[in-house]
């Protein structure tokens, strides 16, 4: 069965520093989600995806944090200076249509010192 | 503020008993509801969706939904232990894109 892949599962990171999170969404897929889910909290939404733009974006998605999808399967996450609070964990989200659901990969889980 | 409130319980259950999980919603462009499950340390998973008003059944899952009430609901029945984790509720708005916004979860105990 297909499923939406991210790598790493781990990253640790020092503060300032740039990440990348990737996310390989299943193949036939058109629209792609960020999650991330800081400890013991609610799985809070980051931006959507769809047709090779943002179509929604969220008030934590600030000019820290970019998307793209660099080839015709990868979908990544960088987020430029990163802080103490952007430790979470990140999910990646796919969808074929727009009445499917989103299917989440495992996760990556961030942590900034 | 869209809002989707959920109790965090544990809500424990003997095993094959039946779990009710329960959430509200506060906005009422939200037009689709999704329950997931979520282990400790793990990703979301999909358990079941519903989109119309009344009762939806997938083995021993039900989902009920009534937008009058703007409120959802999920049924376990024949609880098993292997059920324990913390279930998600999520509501998404009837449009392609679909954020979804999710509860804080309630945790379900089964104990054998």
């Amino acid at each position: 069965e297909p499923e939406v892949t991210q790598t790493p599962s781990h990253q640790v990171t020092q503060m300032g520093q740039e990440v990348i999170l990737r996310c390989v969404p299943i193949s036939n897929h058109l629209y792609f989600y960020w999650y991330r889910q800081i400890l013991g909290q609610k799985v809070e939404f980051l931006v959507s995806f769809y047709n090779n733009e943002i179509s929604e974006k969220s008030e934590i998605f600030d000019d820290q944090f970019s998307v793209e999808r660099p080839d015709g399967s990868n979908f990544t996450l960088k987020i430029r200076s990163t802080k103490l609070e952007d430790s979470a964990m990140y999910f990646c989200a796919s969808k074929w249509g727009s009445t499917d659901t989103q299917y989440f990969g495992p996760g990556t889980r961030l942590t900034v010192l | 503020q869209k809002e989707v409130e959920q109790n965090s319980g544990p809500l424990s259950v003997p095993e094959g008993a039946i779990a009710s999980l329960n959430c509200t919603y506060s906005d009422r462009g939200s037009q689709s509801f999704f329950w997931y499950r979520q282990y400790s340390g793990k990703s979301p998973e999909l358990i079941m969706f519903i989109y119309s008003n009344g009762d939806k059944e997938d083995g021993r899952f039900t989902a009920q939904l009534n937008k009058a009430s703007q409120y959802v609901s999920l049924l376990i029945r024949d609880s098993q232990p292997s059920d324990s984790a913390t279930y998600l509720c999520a509501g998404g708005e009837n449009t392609g894109f679909q954020k979804l916004v999710f509860g804080t979860g309630t945790r379900l105990l089964v104990s054998p």
